[in-house]
C-alpha cells in the first residue's frame, strides 16, 4: 500500500540553527500539506500545496519558515532560525485532489529545539 | 472565533461496549467532517468523511453522525476492544481547497 514518506523521523537541533524537512506524497496526489501538532493538540495547517503552487500559507510564519514543491512532486519545509517554540511533530499530508478527499498522513518528524 | 471541541479528557471504558466521542464546533459551516485515528507517535488515519447533507454514516463497527443544527458529531465504535484504544481526532473541511481544521482530539482507552 503506498504510504506518505517524510525524513527524517527526528530532529535535534539547537536553537538559531536551519532544520529542514522532507516529504514524498503518495504517486498521482495533487495536493500536499504540511501540518505542525504540539503534543496534545490537532493538527494545525502550515501550508497547502495544489501540485506546485501555493493554496493556503496563511498559518505559516513566514518570517522563519519557507516551503516549496518545485516539482510538483516531493516538498521541504525549512525552519530557519529554529526557536525553541519550533518544537513540535511536523507532519506531511496528501490528498488525491482538493475538497472532500480524505487525507494521508506521513509518520512525521518530531523536531526538538534546544 | 471558530471553535471545535471535542473532550480533552480520556474516555476510559470497558471492553465490548460502545465508545461514543463527540466533536462540536462553533462559528463553522463545514461542507464535510472527517474522523481520524492517531496512534502515540504516529501520523493520522482516515476512518470517515460525512458531508453536511447526509446524517449518518457506518463503517464496519464505527459510525458517524453530523447535525448541523446542532453543530455536533459523535463518533460511535461498537463492540469496542483494547486496539481501538488511541487519540481520535474530528477535522472540518469546506468546498475550497480540501483545507482541513483540526479539534485537539480525544483519547480513548478500551480496558480489557
Amino acid at each position: 500500500e503506498a504510504e506518505v514518506a517524510q525524513s527524517p523521523r527526528y530532529k535535534i537541533t539547537e536553537k538559531s540553527q536551519a532544520v529542514a524537512f522532507w516529504c514524498d506524497p503518495i504517486s498521482g496526489h495533487a495536493t500536499l500539506y504540511w501540518y505542525r501538532q504540539i503534543l496534545g493538540q490537532g493538527p494545525e495547517l502550515l501550508v497547502q500545496f495544489q501540485d506546485e503552487s501555493v493554496v493556503d500559507d496563511s498559518q505559516l510564519p513566514k518570517d522563519r519558515f519557507s516551503a516549496e514543491r518545485l516539482k510538483g512532486v516531493d516538498s521541504t519545509l525549512k525552519i530557519q532560525p529554529a526557536e525553541l517554540g519550533d518544537s513540535a511533530m511536523y507532519l506531511c499530508a496528501s490528498s488525491l485532489w482538493t475538497a472532500g478527499y480524505e487525507q494521508y498522513f506521513g509518520p512525521g518528524t518530531r523536531l526538538t529545539v534546544t | 472565533s471558530q471553535k471545535i471541541e471535542q473532550n480533552s479528557e480520556a474516555l476510559n471504558i470497558q471492553e465490548g461496549k460502545t465508545a461514543t466521542l463527540t466533536c462540536n464546533y462553533t462559528n463553522y459551516s463545514p461542507a464535510y467532517l472527517q474522523w481520524y485515528r492517531q496512534d502515540p507517535g504516529r501520523g493520522p488515519v482516515f476512518l470517515l468523511l460525512i458531508r453536511e447533507n447526509e446524517k449518518e454514516k457506518r463503517k464496519e463497527r464505527l459510525k458517524v453522525t453530523f447535525d448541523t443544527t446542532l453543530k455536533q458529531s459523535l463518533f460511535h465504535i461498537t463492540a469496542s476492544q483494547p486496539a481501538d484504544s488511541a487519540t481520535y481526532l474530528c477535522a472540518l473541511g469546506g468546498n475550497a481547497g480540501n483545507m482541513l481544521t483540526f479539534g485537539g482530539g480525544t483519547r480513548l482507552m478500551v480496558k480489557p
